[in-house]
């Protein structure tokens, strides 16, 4: 079936940390990768995406490579912010009928000390 | 642009009361979608719509029922509210079912059935 497998939180960090959240997933075909954050009390919103092999999603300092080999589209980020807390989804895109249909896991929430 | 907006943000029903949920976006998107959250199991997509006049059962339809009317909203309706709908709503549209394109999503409107 289709699925995805993210590391579970909460993750706390220093701020300054180094940051990776693990992501793989499985699906029939070749999905689109996104990365969708959380921040307290909005709505889902875009991070970054790739769309085919060996592309690299990049958006505020974060960064995702689809590694097609692996399944693996796991997100990192070189200095981390307080502003960074928030939960955080690794979500294929995979065709569903008509429509483009995002298999979601449960997301890793991750906690920025100062 | 407002981009995706839900009404209400906050609702508590009792057992066997009906509601709508209303989802708007100024995007012009075709698609849109209903999703729930739920505490360790991701979002799951519920229904969607790929335009105006359309629907379509999503991965957990029952107890649901959607319209399309206008191609700016999305209804959700509740026809007997059940304490297993206890969960946050997200609409999201898209402008296209392509795989590659991202979802908006609205900020969710908090529902408990007690």
């Amino acid at each position: 079936g289709n699925s995805v497998t993210q590391m579970e939180g909460p993750v706390t960090l220093s701020e300054e940390a180094f940051l990776t959240i693990n992501c793989t997933y499985t699906a029939t075909g070749y999905p689109s990768l996104f990365w969708y954050v959380q921040y307290p009390g909005e709505g889902l919103q875009l991070l970054l995406k790739a769309t085919k092999a060996d592309d690299k999603g990049s958006n505020k300092g974060f960064e995702a490579t689809y590694r097609k080999e692996t399944t693996s589209f796991h997100l990192e980020k070189g200095s981390v912010q307080v502003s960074d807390s928030a939960v955080y989804f690794c979500a294929p895109h995979r065709s569903y009928s008509s429509a483009s249909k995002i298999i979601f896991g449960s997301g890793t929430r991750l906690s920025i000390r100062p | 642009n407002a981009g995706v907006t839900q009404t209400p943000k906050f609702r508590v029903l009792k057992t066997g009361q009906s509601m709508t949920l209303l989802c708007a976006q100024d995007m012009n998107h075709e698609y849109m979608y209903w999703y729930r959250q739920d505490p360790g199991m991701g979002l799951r997509l519920i229904h969607y719509s790929v335009g105006e006049g359309t629907t379509a059962k999503g991965e957990v339809p029952d107890g649901y029922n959607v319209s399309r009317l206008k191609k700016q909203n999305f209804l959700l309706g509740l026809e007997s509210a059940a304490p297993s709908q206890t969960s946050v709503y997200f609409c999201a549209s898209s402008y296209s079912g392509d795989l590659s394109y991202e979802q908006y999503f609205g900020p969710g409107t908090r529902l408990t059935v007690t």
